[in-house]
Formats: C-alpha cells, structure tokens, sequence
C-alpha cells in the first residue's frame, strides 16, 4: 500500500485553466503539507493542515487553495494557471516530531 | 528554524561508509535534526532523526556532536542506490506545525 498518494503524476494545461492535484494518505496522521519543487530543485512548503485546520500558508498567491474533506485528504486547486506554476508539487503528511512522508510528485507544465 | 549548512556534493565509493557533514551552530535546545534524501525525480524520503542522542536505524546513523551545533549522517555500506540530494533539516518538537525548510542539500554520488 502506498502511504502518500497523489494523482494525477503528470499534468500538462493551458494557461488560464483551472486543475486540482489530490492527496491521499493511509497512516492515520494529524498533519499533512504542499511542497513546491521548481526547476532549481528547490523545496518550499506551501501549506500545511492539521486535523483539517489550515496552520501554515506560506505567502502563495490565492489562486492555490488547498481543501482537507478530512484528515487523510489534501486537495490543492489551482485557478488560472501561469506559466511559473510550472514544477513538481509534493504532498506530505507527518505525526508531531516523527519524520514526514512524501508522495511522489506531480508534475504540472503549464503551456 | 535554525539554519543549515551543508557541502554541496560528496562522492563516495560503493561498499564504503559515507559520511555526510551538516552544520547547524543556531540550533535551539528543543528542534530536532532531521534528514532526508532525494532520489532523482522521487519524492523526499525520511531517512533519520534526533534530539541530542546518537541514533541508528536500518538506513544510517546519525551522530549529533555534544553541543549539537553539528551532526554527520553515516550510510555504512553506500551502494549505487544511495546517490541522491542529501538534506539536513532542524526544527522544532510540535504536533501542529513542523513544516520542513529545505535548504540545497549535499548531493552525494555513490561510485563503481
């Protein structure tokens, strides 16, 4: 079983449209995040829910808005999509000091 | 978050130890050291963590210094399968936040 799961992998769109990224994780934790990885392989977190809360917004536009149905999902929903969206989005999910497991990425271009 | 740095890249011959230097001179009493790795076009895998103890489990050890202002990651026998971005990451202890920075890491590459 995999225990963070994102769909789709691959996402190519247009610019202007709107697309959704969704997570799912199976190991019952508390805490899960968005990560931005861009074509300089930097690692950013974006955002991070506990027990469906939103505790951290890390200064991303409001065109990302992330949506937690309840503690195992993390949805994030993309509207009108620019071209610097481009990159791979990680999803995570952690329980209070105990490492955090990623999912294996989406790829979003962006055209 | 405290600050870490690390080298930028590492080589290490296959079937050797290799050890991954990470300093971290600002690190508070009560934020852990964390590592993770990378694998090419995978997503970050937790490898090992700890407070002040020296900690080993079935992927590496990490030694954390007694002032804990630095700590080395051992892979014992590296095996092609270990290259990859290496990162060492401190925060804080809480059940609510806990979000991960990632700094460039040491990209380690694991030779014939």
């Amino acid at each position: 079983d995999t225990a963070v799961s994102q769909t789709p992998k691959y996402l190519v769109t247009q610019m202007g449209n709107d697309k959704s990224i969704k997570c799912e994780q199976n190991l019952g934790h508390d805490t899960m995040y968005w990560y931005k990885q861009d074509s300089k392989k930097f690692l950013k977190i974006m955002f991070s829910y506990n027990n469906k809360e939103l505790i951290i917004n890390e200064t991303v536009p409001n065109r990302f808005s992330p949506k937690s149905p309840d503690k195992a999902h993390l949805n994030l929903h993309i509207n009108s999509l620019e071209l610097g969206d481009s990159a791979v989005y990680f999803c995570a999910s952690s329980q209070a000091q105990r490492g955090a497991f990623f999912g294996q990425g989406t790829r979003l271009t962006v055209v | 978050d405290a600050k870490t740095t690390q080298p930028p890249s590492m080589d290490c011959a296959e079937g050797r130890a290799a050890n991954l230097p990470c300093n971290h001179s600002t690190i508070s009493g009560n934020e852990y050291v964390y590592w993770y790795r990378q694998i090419h076009s995978q997503g970050p895998q937790y490898i090992i963590h700890g407070l002040k103890n020296n900690e080993t489990n079935e992927m590496a050890s990490l030694i954390i210094t007694e002032d804990r202002k630095s700590s080395t990651l051992i892979l014992p026998h590296a095996t092609l399968r270990d290259t990859a971005v290496y990162y060492c990451i401190v925060r804080v202890d809480s059940s609510n936040s806990g979000k991960l920075i990632f700094g460039q890491g040491t990209t380690l590459q694991v030779k014939p």
